[in-house]
């Protein structure tokens, strides 16, 4: 398996523009995570779905950020509008919810975002 | 929010000596886990540990649970360069899905 795949890896955008990144978790697994990373702030998770469904989005920080999971091998984080302060380091992983490997996650390279 | 706290922040060591790293948490949990991060890189898992096990061994790592105390250490023993790293402990509560994860250690290994 290719793994976790996320794209783009390096996004530069301009304050106010709209950003989109994109997941493509390992197939087979039904839980995905999606985490921000800051110096400030260390790992933070935004969101996690189950079986394509949001189970606790408590993490996200305000309405501009929104996540789907349309099917089982895709998700997105939309960023609308993107400030300054959203810059971080953004992973996806997933992980199965049965069996031994419950709860061992996998994540991607990470998109890093610089929102100028 | 992140529930672990580690301990060291940061740690230098030699090339051949061992490191040891510790995490703390607060709830009761099913299990816990460490990874690793090398820079610019997403979390790899490394071993978990669950709530029953006292002491788990994987390779040059080796991993203690203490639940009275909450607490977790991760030993890596003979290290590398290779290992130079941050080192992040995460937990799951009973039931839950979604891990906590501490602020981690950053491990130098000089040569």
């Amino acid at each position: 398996d290719a793994g976790v795949i996320q794209s783009p890896r390096h996004e530069v955008t301009e304050m106010g523009q709209e950003v989109t990144l994109r997941c493509k978790p390992i197939s087979g697994h039904n839980s995905l995570f999606w985490y921000r990373q800051t110096m400030m702030r260390g790992l933070e998770l935004l969101i996690y779905f189950n079986n394509n469904v949001p189970i606790d989005d408590s993490g996200m920080p305000e309405d501009r950020f929104s996540a789907k999971m349309p099917n089982a091998s895709f998700s997105t984080l939309k960023i609308q509008p993107s400030e300054p302060r959203d810059s971080a380091v953004y992973f996806c992983a997933s992980s199965t919810s049965s069996g031994y490997a419950k709860n061992i996650q996998y994540f991607g390279a990470g998109t890093r975002l610089s929102v100028l | 929010s992140q529930q672990g706290e580690e301990d060291p922040q940061a740690l230098s060591i030699q090339e051949g000596e061992n490191a040891t790293m510790n995490c703390s948490y607060k709830t009761s949990i099913n299990n816990l886990q460490w990874y690793r991060q090398n820079s610019g890189r997403g979390l790899v898992h490394l071993i978990l540990i669950r709530s029953n096990e006292r002491e788990k061994h994987s390779g040059r790592l080796r991993v203690t649970l203490d639940t009275s105390k909450k607490s977790s250490s991760l030993l890596i023993t003979a290290s590398r360069a290779a290992d130079t790293a941050s080192y992040f402990c995460a937990t799951a509560e009973e039931g839950a899905q979604k891990l906590v994860f501490g602020q981690g250690t950053r491990l130098t290994i000089n040569p």
